[in-house]
């Protein structure tokens, strides 16, 4: 069972706003630690798509976004396209497992 | 190009070991870590550990201890990752990837190898 909990999926259609929650505990994003977000398109590696929360890497569209609060992140994608039919991943630190290498369970979104 | 070019697939008996290959190219190696991540089939992404390329000190995942190595040869770019012991449940696409250690936002992985799939049959 993964650290860091996300849904197992989300749907929305064309143009909808989605949000990806990822919860944690007082060990990692309650420890403010920071989150990150991967994008895996089907078949293909993962892809950073948010680093430090809220970060975008050069040529992620604007219409993706995170956010960090409490024991909690989201990711947020509004106007939802087709392409961005894929499984999203968040990654953080946990103190008490010692490391960065923890990863949520994966959320697939699903576009109507 | 700035990419991390991945050895092809491999077939191994449980009990056998396999060793993944992952070669840099467009940036030095001992510039960031390597970090290996794998993926079962239908599951999410397993963080395996992480090597510097630089001091060779690595980490790796609790689990994994004792099965798994990770190295680096500086003179061909290259990061390498061997597991022993191999079970039918190490069946996975096994990937690498550069491993940014930010003093602002922690670490986090910016450039992934397209992944090597590692099937365990008997």
């Amino acid at each position: 069972q993964a650290v860091l909990t996300q849904p197992p999926s989300v749907s929305g259609a064309p143009g909808q706003r989605v949000t990806i929650s990822c919860t944690g505990s007082s060990s990692n994003l309650g420890s403010a630690y920071d989150v990150h977000w991967y994008q895996q398109l089907p078949g293909t590696a993962p892809k950073l798509l948010i680093y430090g929360n809220n970060n975008r890497p050069s040529g992620v569209p604007d219409r993706f976004s995170g956010s960090r609060y409490g024991t909690a992140a989201s990711l947020a994608i509004t106007g939802l396209q087709a392409e961005d039919e894929a499984d999203y991943y968040c990654q953080s630190y946990d103190s008490s497992l010692g490391g960065w290498g923890i990863f949520g369970g994966g959320t697939k979104v699903t576009v109507l | 190009q700035v990419q991390l070019v991945q050895s092809g697939g491999e077939v191994k008996k449980p009990g056998a070991s396999v060793r993944v290959s992952c070669k840099a190219s467009g940036y030095q190696l001992t510039t960031y870590g390597i970090t290996w991540v794998r993926q079962a089939p239908g599951q999410g992404l397993e963080w395996m550990g992480w090597i510097s390329a630089y001091n060779g000190d690595t980490d790796y995942a609790q689990k994994l201890q004792g099965r798994v190595t990770m190295s680096t040869d500086t003179s061909t770019n290259t990061a390498y990752m061997e597991l022993r012991s191999l079970r039918s449940d190490d069946t996975a696409v096994y990937y690498c990837a550069r491993k940014i250690d930010s003093s602002g936002y922690g670490w986090y992985f910016d450039l992934w190898g397209r992944g090597t799939l590692v099937t365990v049959s008997s």
